[in-house]
């Protein structure tokens, strides 16, 4: 499976400000995802980021909050804005492999804690 | 309801036992089926995908489908330690975006 990599693995922001986390792949992606997992929780699907077109946002995400860029086949940004301890989570990305029959893979998450 | 529901847990097993994982999901027109194994403090592992009714083997795993009865189960056969985790079932309703469980924490007591 493709190498997933993600930068910064971990950070802590103060309330107001905004981060930008980076997902790289180390082969070319048509579809890559972005979720989010809270303290002790499941994952949750932010958006969805294809090349070349608008990221498409799950209920309760908006792209103001959470703006998305899919600049090539194998690198994704994901900007949290305007921080809240309540963003705090571990924020995952995962590309889509195969043909057919499709796999996900998460990359290893970036850990983020807003005070 | 929602869409898919694990038991929580701790499923607790004997090392060498078989471990039992079930999950259920609500929308029929769901495609496709993932388990992942998720380690304290670490990203989701892919183990099994499954797509059609039936079984599917891979070593120590087998995943189990039963689409009428909307019902994905995972079985670990010859628990270990090292099995202990969280796992994760994963729904694809169409989309090619995940809905994922609650997660089962499983504890594999040596």
């Amino acid at each position: 499976s493709a190498v997933i990599s993600q930068k910064p693995s971990r950070d802590i922001c103060q309330r107001g400000t905004s981060l930008t986390i980076q997902c790289q792949v180390d082969s070319q992606v048509t579809m890559m995802f972005w979720y989010r997992q809270q303290p002790g929780q499941s994952l949750t699907l932010i958006a969805t980021a294809n090349q070349g077109s608008e990221a498409t946002y799950e209920s309760g995400f908006v792209i103001d909050k959470f703006p998305i860029s899919r600049p090539n086949l194998t690198f994704s940004t994901l900007t949290v804005s305007n921080m809240s301890p309540e963003d705090s989570s571990i924020y995952l990305c995962s590309v889509e492999e195969g043909a057919g029959d499709y796999e996900q893979y998460f990359g290893p998450g970036t850990r983020l804690t807003v005070t | 309801q929602k869409e898919v529901e694990q038991n929580s847990g701790p499923l607790s097993v004997p090392e060498g036992a078989i471990a039992s994982l079930n999950c259920t999901y609500s929308d029929r027109g769901s495609q496709s089926f993932f388990w992942y194994r998720q380690y304290s403090g670490k990203s989701p592992e892919l183990i099994m995908s499954i797509y059609s009714n039936g079984d599917k083997e891979d070593g120590r795993f087998t995943a189990q489908l039963n689409k009428a009865s909307q019902y994905v189960s995972l079985l670990i056969r010859d628990s270990q330690p090292s099995d202990s985790a969280t796992y994760l079932c994963a729904v694809d309703t169409g989309r090619r975006a995940l809905t994922f469980g609650s997660g089962t924490r499983l504890q594999v007591q040596p």
